[in-house]
């Protein structure tokens, strides 16, 4: 499976926005880039995913750049609920086993 | 109903004992997953279930045994731990190429 780098932390404060990186270079065609983030004391929970063209939900914006190398998730405003860790994901949907492979993720503090 | 349901949500045992975890979805999904967590870490896959029969399993010690009785339910059968297998036990599951969703876990003591 093709990796993902996140970095390990950032720091947000609230009400304000927030862009949370992921390099992956070496993504495949098939490769659909997905976001599920975990809040303390709870499993993962699904965000956002996208192939191409930038994606909105009710959520977050994901931005994925033109060659597909890397891609961006954007909160618009942070909440001191958004606090949790956010990780990239590649799935390949050619992938039989459709498993979800995670990274190391990024935790996102959020301050008052 | 759209939720992943664990039970129970903490549970402590000894090396010596037999305990089951359990896990049940009412979405239709037809693939399901047991992970493991540790402090810190990122879940780590251990089982994949699809359309009830197990199709993946990433070498997990045969201390662990997972059952899938239906397409609704998926246990975790646990016999003669160690202490390091303490951890969440995250389950999930999923429809084709969708979003998973995740239960929120058991926590898993091994004394």
């Amino acid at each position: 499976d093709a990796k993902t780098t996140q970095p390990n932390s950032m720091e947000s404060n609230e009400e304000e926005p927030v862009h949370l990186p992921c390099n992956h270079s070496t993504i495949s065609g098939t490769d659909y880039i997905h976001w599920y983030r975990q809040l303390p004391s709870q499993g993962p929970e699904y965000v956002i995913h996208g192939l191409t063209s930038n994606v909105n939900n009710r959520m977050a914006s994901l931005a994925i750049a033109e060659d597909r190398k890397s891609s961006t998730l954007i909160l618009h405003r942070a909440t001191l609920r958004d606090a949790a860790v956010y990780y990239c994901i590649l799935r390949d949907v050619q992938n039989a086993g459709n498993m979800l492979t995670f990274g190391g993720g990024t935790r996102l503090m959020v301050k008052p | 109903d759209t939720e992943v349901t664990q039970t129970p949500k903490h549970l402590v045992m000894g090396m010596t004992n037999k305990k089951s975890l359990k896990c049940e979805q009412h979405m239709g999904h037809r693939a399901m997953y047991w992970y493991k967590q540790k402090a810190k870490k990122p879940p780590e896959l251990m089982f994949v279930y699809s359309y009830e029969k197990l199709s993946i399993n990433e070498s997990v010690p045969s201390r662990f045994s997972p059952e899938c009785p239906n397409s609704s339910l998926l246990n975790l059968h646990l016999h003669a731990l160690q202490p390091e297998d303490s951890a969440l036990y995250l389950c999930a599951s999923s429809q084709a190429n969708y979003g998973y969703t995740f239960g929120s876990g058991t926590r898993l003591t091994v004394v």
